[in-house]
């Protein structure tokens, strides 16, 4: 098992441009979670998706953000028109259930120019 | 609100030495307490859950529910420790599920 997987691990983009970043969770687990770290700071809560559902989006801010986790293939977040203050490490975590240990990816650092 | 304060950003410590972790929490309710730990060019990993009580690579944690912490121990600190530490939380049931409440971590530094 190749472990939660997050690509692109290192992403630059141009204010105004859209990232999107990926997220694989481990084979069999269907309950997806998104975090952000901005510098110096935690993680913080974004998402919770499950298949084909968003469970939990009280973190994510109200515009601009965007997260899915569709029946085949990654969960993807999204972010348009980019600003600098988006530019942090943006953590994935998946786990077979509601509960159950949660394993995190290696992250997406974003950097906005 | 919830939230987890981690008030030491960084620890220094001898090879050797104890270390002591801090970790308070505010939550209403009784919550689930982690630590997790992310090395040098690793991902973050689960250390240790308040519920299961055992103690990983002699690190153990107790919580105080009249003091709301959730401190993190090692009687004898080793290089191999080095690593950034995240105390957190997460409410308790099904519908919370492994949505996370962390504090700002606190980086260990062992020296030889």
């Amino acid at each position: 098992n190749a472990g939660v997987m997050q690509n692109p691990r290192h992403l630059v983009r141009r204010r105004g441009q859209e990232a999107r970043l990926r997220c694989s969770p481990m084979k069999g687990h269907s309950h997806v979670y998104w975090y952000r770290q901005l510098p110096e700071e935690g993680l913080k809560f974004m998402v919770y998706l499950q298949k084909e559902n968003i469970i939990d989006e009280s973190g994510m801010p109200k515009e601009r953000f965007s997260a899915e986790f569709p029946k085949e293939g990654p969960s993807i977040l999204r972010i348009q028109q980019v600003v600098r203050g988006d530019s942090a490490a943006y953590f994935c975590a998946s786990s077979p259930g509601r509960v159950g240990e949660a394993f995190f990816g290696q992250g997406t650092r974003l950097t906005v120019v | 609100a919830q939230r987890v304060t981690q008030p030491e950003k960084l620890l220094s410590v001898f090879k050797g030495a104890p270390v002591e972790l801090k970790c308070n929490y505010s939550y209403s309710g009784s919550p689930e307490l982690f630590w997790y730990v992310q090395y040098s060019r690793q991902r973050l990993q689960l250390l240790l859950r308040h519920i299961s009580r055992e103690s990983i690579k002699g690190f153990t944690a107790d919580l105080n529910k009249g003091e709301t912490s959730f401190h993190l121990k090692k009687p004898f600190a080793q290089e191999e420790d080095s690593a950034m530490y995240y105390c957190a939380l997460s409410g308790k049931g099904e519908a919370a599920g492994n949505k996370l409440t962390f504090g700002g971590g606190t980086r260990v530094l062992v020296k030889p």
